[in-house]
């Protein structure tokens, strides 16, 4: 399967500070995406993004598909963004395969 | 109503006993699937299927086995459940090629004691 690697594991900010999160995956890809896991263990859909660049409020994303990474960015973060971000690719015959997640903590 | 809704919610089971999970989804989506999630993992995919008739293993389906009763509902099964398949456990759909968009049911938190 394709592996999928993210960083950083954990980040701590505190609120109103940016982060960048980042998604390498080893193999070509037909669909990227970017979930948010809240602490209630509910995957929120980010992105879908499997080239290009989206904004979406304080979040946005870019996928470098011929370069295998993706970038998650949260700007004047809050601390209703705390929890964990998944990045997750769709390889042949239709499979997602998931990293470990960055784990975020907003301090107020 | 949520797009891909998964019953029970939550669930404490003893080992040796059968249990099923399972979702439905109003997304119209050809494509389902049963994922786990383990403490501080990503999520490993158990079964998939692409439509009533295609059924298809994962990556760590020892143990468990699926029924697809109808577009709409996909079933999972943990025919003697132990311990170590305490998890949480994620039923997603998508749809086919040009939009193949997952989404996630609210998980089942499953503890087998």
């Amino acid at each position: 399967g394709i592996q999928v690697e993210q960083s950083p594991p954990d980040l701590i900010l505190q609120e109103g500070a940016n982060s960048t999160l980042r998604c390498n995956f080893s193999d070509s890809v037909n669909n990227l995406q970017w979930f948010h896991q809240n602490p209630w263990g509910q995957l929120i859909n980010l992105f879908y993004i499997p080239s290009g660049t989206k904004q979406n409020g304080r979040l946005s994303a870019t996928t470098v598909a011929t370069e295998r990474y993706s970038l998650l960015y949260i700007s004047s973060s809050q601390t209703t963004d705390s929890g964990v971000y998944f990045c997750a690719v769709e390889g042949n015959f239709n499979k997602f395969y998931f990293g470990s997640g960055t784990k975020l903590n907003v301090k107020p | 109503d949520a797009d891909v809704t998964q019953t029970p919610r939550n669930r404490i089971t003893k080992t040796g006993k059968r249990i099923m999970l399972e979702c439905s989804q109003t997304k119209g989506h050809d494509r389902m699937y049963w994922y786990r999630q383990d403490p501080g993992l990503g999520l490993r995919l158990i079964y998939y299927s692409f439509d009533v008739k295609d059924i298809n293993k994962g990556e760590i389906s020892d143990g468990y086995s699926v029924s697809r009763q109808a577009q709409a509902k996909f079933s999972l099964s943990l025919e003697s459940a132990i311990p170590n398949q305490t998890a949480l456990y994620f039923c997603a759909t998508s749809g086919v090629k040009g939009n193949t968009e997952a989404f996630f049911g609210q998980g089942t938190r499953l503890t087998v004691v």
